[in-house]
């Protein structure tokens, strides 16, 4: 079983959708967690850290479930720029990061 | 403020040739990270620096990967003899320090193909 699991999608929807992605995790000691995104053909970068009691940015909300080891990431008012991959990332014990293989997004016209 | 720099972007080599990836991390950011990104999954942890010190090796294929940091600063990272399931891009990041690596700052990666 993989460590942090991922719908790899595609999900694809049209501008002003609001969508979701889940990721479970398997270990139950992880300490902390985190959405990362990647654009195509670049490197991931930090979009938001992920909150027992669930936390907002702006159009994207994060929570975490950690009785059943499950993270979600909503968007909402899907923009063209939100296009990308996005990765669930849980560090560990020893602070390493552990990625998911990523949740494509494609927002059309 | 620069960012994680990283050479060549692009490397077409033929299995069993050597290659070598070199990076320079964000000023200041004494934890370094080499990630391998198969295509389709999510970059894999192949050795970490603090300092110049090695915290996490436990992922490198040791047999012929190498990496070292000596001066704390910049790393390079190589592999010896190339296999074609090397094929992957090769992502430096940085964090300010340890306790710290939740906020990683990658490179733009360097595509490695092995053919």
């Amino acid at each position: 079983r993989k460590e942090v699991e991922q719908d790899p999608g595609p999900f694809n929807v049209p501008e002003g959708a609001t969508v979701a992605f889940n990721c479970t995790y398997s270990n139950s000691a992880s300490q902390s967690f985190f959405w990362y995104r990647q654009d195509c053909r670049k490197e991931p970068k930090l979009l938001m850290s992920v909150y027992s009691s669930g936390n907002e940015d702006g159009r994207f909300t994060a929570q975490l479930n950690r009785a059943s080891q499950y993270i979600s990431l909503l968007i909402r008012d899907s923009k063209l720029s939100d296009s990308a991959t996005y990765l669930c990332v849980v560090r560990d014990s020893s602070y390493k990061l552990i990625f998911g293989s990523g949740t494509r997004l494609l927002v059309r016209p | 403020e620069a960012g994680v720099a990283q050479s060549p972007r692009y490397k077409i080599i033929e299995k069993r040739q050597s290659v070598a990836f070199w990076c320079n991390p964000i000023s200041g950011h004494a934890t370094l990270y080499w990630y391998q990104q198969i295509l389709g999954q999510g970059p894999k942890l192949l050795i970490q620096f603090q300092n110049n010190g090695v915290v996490d090796d436990s992922q490198l294929p040791k047999d012929r990967f190498s990496a070292e940091r000596l001066k704390g600063v910049d790393s390079t990272l190589k592999i010896q003899p190339a296999k074609l399931e090397d094929s992957a891009v090769y992502l430096c990041a940085s964090s300010l320090d340890w306790g710290n690596s939740y906020e990683q700052y990658f490179g733009p990666g360097t595509r490695l193909t092995v053919t």
